[in-house]
């Protein structure tokens, strides 16, 4: 049990474009779920935190108009990187959260924008 | 603000070496401490949760244990399956904003040689 995907697990743009990255809990129920970066050799940064039903929560210098958080089920959660530039390029991974604490994360997105 | 440091940053052991990984953290009241388990390019995979000083689980030959101040994960007899980067991680009591994500410790890298 706690299994969650995501998908894609690379995806390279060019520059300027957008992309969508979805995350889903396989067989339990995830009313939050959270976005985190991963740069090479660093650990996870927090960028979101997103409920069911409502508005992303992001965290301090994580542009809101650039990464489009949407929580349309307890299922499924989006991130579209918008007008994406190289300086995006990273590993995105996102978790959800089942019963009060524990979080499981996903396999991870590779990004590269060229 | 919430903060974890890890040590050693690295670490190389002989099979059937037996060590601990440390994870020092300052949290605004502990609500649950993280171990995870990340292989490269790959998600983080969960280990533990730790919720009050004292607390000690155990996990094949893994044990994490618990106290006011930091965690130990303990490792006995690794085997080269073992290798990975060993996470943790602290979630606060109270986060605010609808915010409510982990912080991350950047890891410690252990290899295990044959």
């Amino acid at each position: 049990g706690a299994v969650v995907s995501q998908h894609p697990s690379r995806v390279i743009c060019k520059s300027g474009t957008s992309v969508k990255i979805e995350c889903r809990s396989l067989d339990f129920q995830a009313t939050t779920m959270f976005w985190y970066r991963q740069f090479p050799k660093q650990s996870l940064m927090l960028m979101a935190t997103s409920n069911e039903g409502s508005k992303a929560t992001y965290e301090q210098g994580v542009e809101k108009d650039k990464f489009l958080i949407n929580h349309a089920s307890l299922t499924l959660s989006t991130l579209t990187v918008t007008s994406a530039h190289p300086e995006d390029s990273s590993f995105y991974i996102c978790s959800a959260r089942r019963g009060v604490e524990t979080q499981y994360f996903g396999p991870g997105t590779r990004l590269l924008v060229l | 603000e919430d903060q974890v440091t890890q040590s050693p940053e690295a670490l190389r052991l002989q099979e059937g070496e037996s060590s601990s990984l440390n994870c020092s953290y300052t949290v605004s009241g502990l609500r649950g401490l993280f171990w995870y388990r990340q292989d490269p390019g790959k998600g983080p995979e969960f280990l533990f949760t730790l919720y009050s000083a004292g607390e000690e689980k155990e996990k094949e030959r893994l044990k994490a244990t618990l106290t006011k101040k930091e965690s130990f994960l303990h490792i006995t007899a690794p085997k080269p399956e073992d290798s990975a980067t060993y996470l943790c991680a602290v979630q606060a009591a109270y986060s605010g904003g609808g915010a409510d994500g982990l912080t991350f410790g950047k890891g410690t890298h252990l290899i295990i040689q044959p």
